[in-house]
């Protein structure tokens, strides 16, 4: 099918690490994304990693992708009650414009 | 520069009614997505305009909704006939073709109640 997984619900301490992972669907899909959305608002863009990457690190933000399994995480390091959001990860397959986006995973910090 | 802008934020409307909503799109972007988000859902993808090409309206729901992108900028999304189950977030996004990323970025969501 072409659903791309995500676990609902992370809590996390203030301070700690947070991992957040997905499961696409697509090994054709050359980018993988991921977003941020904060309570009222759209869709932020944070990260994105190429399909010949295994992992990318951007400040606080590590991406780790395993194409064998077709699994991404992202990892936010010393994270912040400004981080509690809903994180969306998406793909999009090769010859198409069109993304697939996860349901979305509810990080609550906690201070 | 500016972001992708939406409008109005919030729209609340009468069962049958028929609505409009609005996105102006980065400036330079040639592609511009719709998508609804539900409450507490994940995002739906509903059209995407690239160019000058034919849209992809495999995910609009029913033939009452349509869109329309005018000189390859500004779209409009309306709903005609508005339902309750209508009620959601409408996301707009855009994206520049150019790099290869396609990365979208998003408008703030016209938020639609329907009465």
């Amino acid at each position: 099918g072409e659903d791309v997984e995500q676990s609902l619900f992370l809590s996390v301490r203030e301070g700690d690490s947070s991992v957040i992972n997905c499961t696409y669907t697509d090994s054709s899909s050359t980018y993988l994304y991921w977003y941020k959305q904060e309570p009222g608002a759209g869709l932020q863009l944070l990260t994105y990693i190429f399909s010949n990457m295994d992992m990318k690190q951007d400040q606080r933000l590590t991406v780790l992708l395993n194409k064998k399994d077709k699994h991404l995480s992202l990892r936010i390091a010393d994270t912040q009650t400004g981080d509690s959001a809903i994180y969306f990860c998406a793909e999009r397959p090769s010859g198409t414009y069109k993304y697939i986006f996860g349901t979305g995973t509810r990080l609550k910090v906690l201070a | 520069g500016a972001g992708v802008s939406q409008s109005p934020s919030n729209k609340v409307t009468e069962k049958g009614k028929d609505v409009e909503l609005r996105c102006d799109p980065i400036s330079g972007h040639t592609a511009l997505y719709w998508y609804r988000q539900s409450l507490g859902q994940g995002l739906e993808f509903l059209i995407y305009f690239q160019g000058n090409s034919a849209p992809d309206k495999s995910g609009l729901p029913s033939d009452r909704f349509s869109a329309e992108r005018t000189g390859g900028s500004v779209s409009t999304l309306t709903i005609q006939r508005t339902q309750q189950e209508d009620s959601a977030v409408y996301l707009c996004a855009s994206s520049y073709t150019g790099t290869g990323r396609y990365e979208q970025y998003f408008g703030p969501g016209t938020r639609l109640t329907v009465t």
